[in-house]
């Protein structure tokens, strides 16, 4: 049963901090997501590569946040310097196009900025 | 106005019963469709795809109003376990899927 992993599943930092945040796509899958999902906005777009390139990071504040693919296994999501505002459940997606628009997502990280 | 919206609810329905959700978007030229769940503090899992001509999955039935631009999931006979709350998607252009918020679903004894 091939599913997205992420790592850490939960973290709690201080402000200020860098955090790193991991996802494995499921194998053979080229595109992957990374969402930011709050009680107040809901599910929002950071990110989105396709086969290792990113394509849009347009909902991603740039300041701080950075986005990349160093393989096809790995994707990370870095926060430098992570803001108490920032505390949410990240998710990554990923998904097969152009064969399906269906994504999977991982169990998500629930970070926690102090 | 949001890209897409739903009724954050939540609908608290006997065991059996129908219920309903809409959810309007935005974006005449949104290309697809579908309804994610979301169980609480767990990740979306896709429920079904919505097209033109409407489609059913067991007790799920979805459609979709181009016209009004509205998307339609009716549950028949709720479950307990259908307690969850329910994510309309679009898909615009550059392949982006747009989320609502999502609305509550709690199915009661």
């Amino acid at each position: 049963d091939a599913r997205v992993t992420q790592t850490p599943r939960h973290k709690v930092t201080e402000m200020g901090q860098e955090v790193t945040m991991r996802c494995q796509p499921i194998l053979g899958h080229n595109t992957v997501f990374w969402y930011r999902q709050t009680m107040m906005q809901g599910l929002e777009l950071l990110a989105y590569f396709r086969n290792r390139a990113p394509l849009d990071d347009s909902g991603m504040p740039k300041d701080r946040f950075s986005a990349e693919m160093p393989d096809a296994t790995l994707a990370t999501l870095k926060i430098q310097p992570s803001e108490p505002r920032d505390s949410a459940v990240y998710f990554c997606a990923s998904g097969s196009r152009p064969l399906t628009d269906t994504q999977y997502f991982g169990p998500g990280t629930r970070l926690t900025v102090l | 106005r949001k890209e897409v919206e739903q009724d954050p609810g939540p609908f608290n329905v006997p065991e059996g019963a129908t219920v309903a959700f809409n959810c309007t978007y935005s974006n005449s030229a949104s290309q697809s469709f579908f309804w994610y769940r979301q169980d609480c503090r767990k990740e979306p899992k896709l429920l079904m795809s919505v097209y033109s001509s409407g489609n059913e999955d067991g007790r799920f039935t979805a459609q979709l109003n181009r016209a009004s631009q509205y998307i339609s999931l009716l549950i028949r006979d709720s479950k307990l376990s259908d307690s969850a709350t329910y994510l309309c998607v679009v898909k615009g252009g550059g392949n982006k899927l747009t989320f609502g918020t999502g609305t509550q679903l709690k199915v009661e004894l």
